[in-house]
């Protein structure tokens, strides 16, 4: 079973460029997130999609966009990238009040 | 706005002991959830707990949930260094259909 697949693995962007990090799972799960993993921070919630069609905030949506284009895909936009967005980003989904499935992670810095 | 801290942030200790890793949270949840993560790697769900007095065990680790006082444990048993990696605890908002997550405890077992 593929699980929470993400792409990219890995990115490097310079300061102002545009990207999209898609995530698509396959266990017909209802909530999918966004997070970001910085040193000593732990995970930090960037937005949710709690069901297709809805989407909300996390602790640090600023900077970010999200779609929830069905029920596998959730994609998180970084309009115009800036520094402080290097961070390790990673795509969960859940069935609903049950344990958070991961990605494997994107690694991305921006220059 | 639901604070989740985990304490000690980092551990070392040597192969054979016991220890346990603290998860306090700020207000009313409905459950719990350890993670594992190794280094370069995704997080791997270890338990889930939902009831005041649940303790769950699998091998060396068992974990604890006190809702009343707000705590939840890790304790490890006669550690071994595969038990080396990053241990996250992440707390349920009540109502909602998201997680937010401890800063981590790297635990670094010794031979």
């Amino acid at each position: 079973n593929a699980g929470v697949t993400q792409t990219p693995k890995f990115q490097v962007l310079k300061t102002g460029q545009s990207m999209t990090l898609q995530c698509a799972q396959d266990m017909n799960h209802n909530s999918m997130y966004w997070y970001r993993q910085d040193p000593g921070m732990g995970l930090r919630l960037i937005y949710y999609s709690a069901s297709e069609g809805t989407t909300d905030k996390g602790e640090v949506p600023n900077g970010y966009n999200v779609s929830r284009l069905n029920k596998r895909e959730f994609s998180l936009r970084l309009e115009s990238a800036a520094p402080s967005q290097t961070s390790v980003y990673f795509c969960a989904s859940t069935r609903g009040g049950s344990e958070l499935f991961f990605g494997s992670g994107t690694q991305l810095s921006v220059l | 706005e639901l604070k989740v801290e985990q304490n000690p942030l980092f551990l070392s200790m040597q192969e054979g002991k016991n220890y346990t890793i603290y998860c306090n949270y700020s207000t009313t949840s409905d459950r719990l959830y350890w993670y594992r993560q190794d280094p370069g790697k995704s997080l791997e769900s270890l338990f889930v707990l939902l009831s005041n007095g649940a303790v769950k065990q699998e091998g060396r680790l068992m974990a604890s949930l006190d809702t009343k006082a707000r705590l939840s444990t890790l304790h490890i048993t006669a550690a071994v260094h595969d038990l080396s990696a990053t241990y996250f605890c992440a707390v349920g908002i009540q109502g909602a259909q998201k997680l937010v997550f401890g800063q981590g405890t790297r635990l670094t077992i010794n031979p």
